[in-house]
């Protein structure tokens, strides 16, 4: 299995709600990652778990809140967001992570979010 | 920092007509090259990667890139295009921290 999935598909929520984004991948990979795009841009790296462990935060606001409740899972909480929060979310796993070398990442197809 | 440059915005060919697409990065130690595809809506598909070894990497879909360290580049071709290539085409560099650096993206078009 090398699929990589996000839930919900879409989401509208306004700038008062908390709602969460879901990612499960069953690859045994021990690094997973959240990406932020934007229509007709590159994607932006916002968090990479290791081992179940915040690795990297890109100085992402803390109306994001991320979560790896175990080696499968990875959520993404959101709160009080901004219209301009709206993008594409992508969440990505690999291998691990490795000081001596790199993984391709797997990424799922994606929650596309709406904030009004 | 890593930085990777794909020159070109958009590129249009005809189907059945070959395809190269461009990519410069810079990066100060030895690079983790990868291409990766996105159709409209969809996460991305990595295409090809390039760690070591062999400067020519087959990937899928019939999509091939050659590492060239003296030009720091990492281009993509494809000999015969297909209707269903249209997409967006993004490359990547990785450093070991698994820190991942993409181009703009190119946006294929295919004319039939």
């Amino acid at each position: 299995d090398t699929e990589v999935t996000q839930t919900p598909k879409h989401l509208v929520m306004g700038m008062t709600n908390k709602k969460s984004l879901k990612c499960e991948q069953h690859m045994g990979h021990r690094a997973m990652y959240w990406y932020k795009q934007k229509a007709k841009k590159p994607p932006e790296l916002m968090f990479v778990y290791s081992y179940e462990k915040l690795s990297i935060n890109e100085s992402v606001p803390s109306r994001f809140s991320p979560e790896c409740p175990n080696s499968s899972l990875l959520n993404l909480h959101l709160h009080a967001l901004q219209p301009e929060d709206s993008a594409l979310y992508l969440c990505a796993s690999s291998q691990f992570l490795s000081g001596a070398t790199s993984y391709e990442q797997y990424f799922g197809p994606g929650t596309r979010l709406t904030v009004t | 920092a890593q930085s990777v440059t794909q020159p070109d915005i958009h590129i249009t060919v005809s189907e059945g007509a070959s395809l190269e697409l461009r990519c410069n990065y810079s990066y100060g130690a030895t690079p983790y090259l990868f291409w990766y595809v996105q159709s409209p809506g969809q996460g991305l598909q990595l295409l090809l990667k390039y760690f070591s070894g062999d400067t020519l990497v087959q990937g899928i879909k019939g999509f091939e890139a050659e590492f060239k360290r003296s030009q720091s580049s990492f281009n993509l071709r494809k000999p015969s295009v297909h209707w269903s290539d249209a997409a967006e085409y993004f490359c990547a560099v990785n450093t070991n921290a698994g820190k991942s650096t993409f181009g703009d993206g190119t946006t294929l078009t295919v004319k039939p």
